[in-house]
């Protein structure tokens, strides 16, 4: 069973479009994160929740829109695509004192 | 903010090499984590290592909070350890990665 899974796993749209990132995790935890990963390798938390509320926005564009339905679920939800989205997106989740679980990521290709 | 230093920023080593990798960060933490991102691109979780030394196989690490680092070490490096190495801090409610080690080793 995969503990924090995301899908899709490969996103190539066009500029100018809307997407949606899924992430589902099944640890129980009670904080779920965003981050991204640019071409240098750099990751960068995006936006964290617990339980369901938002917590942390990192002064991302008001194009991205995180929506939490209950504390196993977080989506992203982009929208107006630009190039610079461009980026690798990993979901994760922990508890407060306990270590943070990466989902697979979901590479987002603008064109 | 907060600042997390790798060192060294590049590494490459021929299979059966040891090596260390270490971790600066410039405030008090909650906790440590070391992940592996293969690559695949997936991030693989090595260890939560707030304080003390543990070991798993061939890897090991040790955080000195007080001192404010970590190191991992790798031992009998083999090619599958190649990819990129962080470390990650807690500080409140966010993790914040480190710079990143990227190893290779070549058989």
């Amino acid at each position: 069973d995969t503990a924090v899974s995301q899908t899709p796993k490969y996103l190539v749209t066009q500029m100018g479009n809307d997407k949606s990132i899924k992430c589902e995790q099944n640890l129980g935890h009670d904080t779920m994160y965003w981050y991204k990963q640019d071409s240098k390798k750099f990751l960068k938390i995006m936006f964290s929740y617990n339980n369901k509320e938002l917590i942390i926005n990192e002064t991302v564009p008001n194009r991205f829109s995180p929506k939490s339905p209950d504390k196993a679920h977080l989506n992203l939800h982009i929208n107006s695509l630009e190039l610079g989205d461009s980026a690798v997106y990993f979901c994760a989740s922990s508890s407060l004192r306990t270590e943070a679980f990466f989902g697979q990521g979901t590479r987002l290709t603008v064109v | 903010g907060i600042q997390v230093e790798q060192s060294p920023p590049d590494l490459i080593l021929q299979e059966g090499a040891n090596s260390t990798l270490r971790c600066n960060f410039s405030d008090s933490v909650n906790n440590l984590q070391w992940f592996h991102q293969n690559p695949w691109g997936q991030l693989i979780n090595l260890f939560y290592i707030p304080s003390g030394t543990k070991q798993n196989g061939r890897l090991s690490a040790t955080t000195v909070a007080t001192e404010r680092y970590s190191l991992l070490y790798i031992s009998s490096s083999q090619t599958t350890d190649s990819g990129v190495y962080f470390c990650a801090v807690r500080v409140t409610d966010k993790l914040i990665f480190g710079t990143g080690t990227r190893l290779q080793v070549f058989p």
